[in-house]
């Protein structure tokens, strides 16, 4: 049973440029999250999806991130007009249970994102 | 808003050495408290799920505990392929799917 995976492991972006982050979920999981690990920090919430829908947005910067979960096909974290900043690690998560549960999550390998 | 914070920030043991890491918690509601393991690099892998205070885990080497204020993760005859950074989170209130992280315990096992 393949984990969690994510493309690309590292993503190397020039100011300005946009990022965009894949994650596919295990097999049988239909709830995503993301989070963001900023050097000497913890890993810190994004945003909670399912397929189609974005449950809980409330990590999420206001502007220049965007996340989706379509019905067919990967969960994709964007980045608009990176800055220095956006340099960090971001994980993808997947669980089979979601709101209203108190299942846990499991993690992928992680998007290491470098801003030049 | 939840809280967690975790002691000590690192811990070094010797081989065969037992010890104790701690994890305190501020939450509306606990859902769940979990334990994950970080190696350099590489995503949490899961450990363990809390969900009451005087449950217990056991896996291997580690066994999670859990009380109404904290959790502590016992590591009994380390081996230096513990080494790892040790994460604990919480979920609770209204925050279905979000986990809040601690900043974890760096524990370094020599052989």
């Amino acid at each position: 049973n393949a984990g969690v995976m994510q493309n690309p492991r590292h993503l190397v972006r020039r100011r300005g440029q946009e990022a965009r982050l894949r994650c596919s979920p295990m097999k049988g999981h239909s709830h995503v999250y993301w989070y963001r690990q900023l050097p000497e920090e913890g890993l810190k919430f994004m945003v909670y999806l399912q397929k189609e829908n974005i449950i809980d947005e409330s990590g999420m910067p206001k502007e220049r991130f965007s996340a989706e979960f379509p019905k067919e096909g990967p969960s994709i974290l964007r980045i608009q007009q990176v800055v220095r900043g956006d340099s960090a690690a971001y994980f993808c998560a997947s669980s089979p249970m979601g709101q209203g549960a108190s299942g846990e999550q499991y993690f992928g390998p992680g998007t290491r994102l470098t801003v030049t | 808003e939840d809280q967690v914070t975790q002691s000590p920030e690192a811990l070094r043991l010797q081989e065969g050495e037992s010890s104790s890491l701690n994890c305190s918690y501020t939450v509306s509601g606990l859902r769940g408290l979990f334990w994950y393991r970080q190696d350099p690099g590489k995503g949490p892998e899961f450990l363990f799920t809390l969900y009451s205070a005087g449950e217990e885990k056991e896996k291997e080497r580690l066994k999670a505990t859990l009380t109404k204020k904290e959790s502590f993760l016992h590591i009994t005859a380390p081996k230096p392929e513990d080494s790892a950074t040790y994460l604990c989170a919480v979920s609770g209130g209204t925050s279905y799917g979000k986990l809040t992280f601690g900043q974890g315990t760096i524990l370094t096992v020599h052989p």
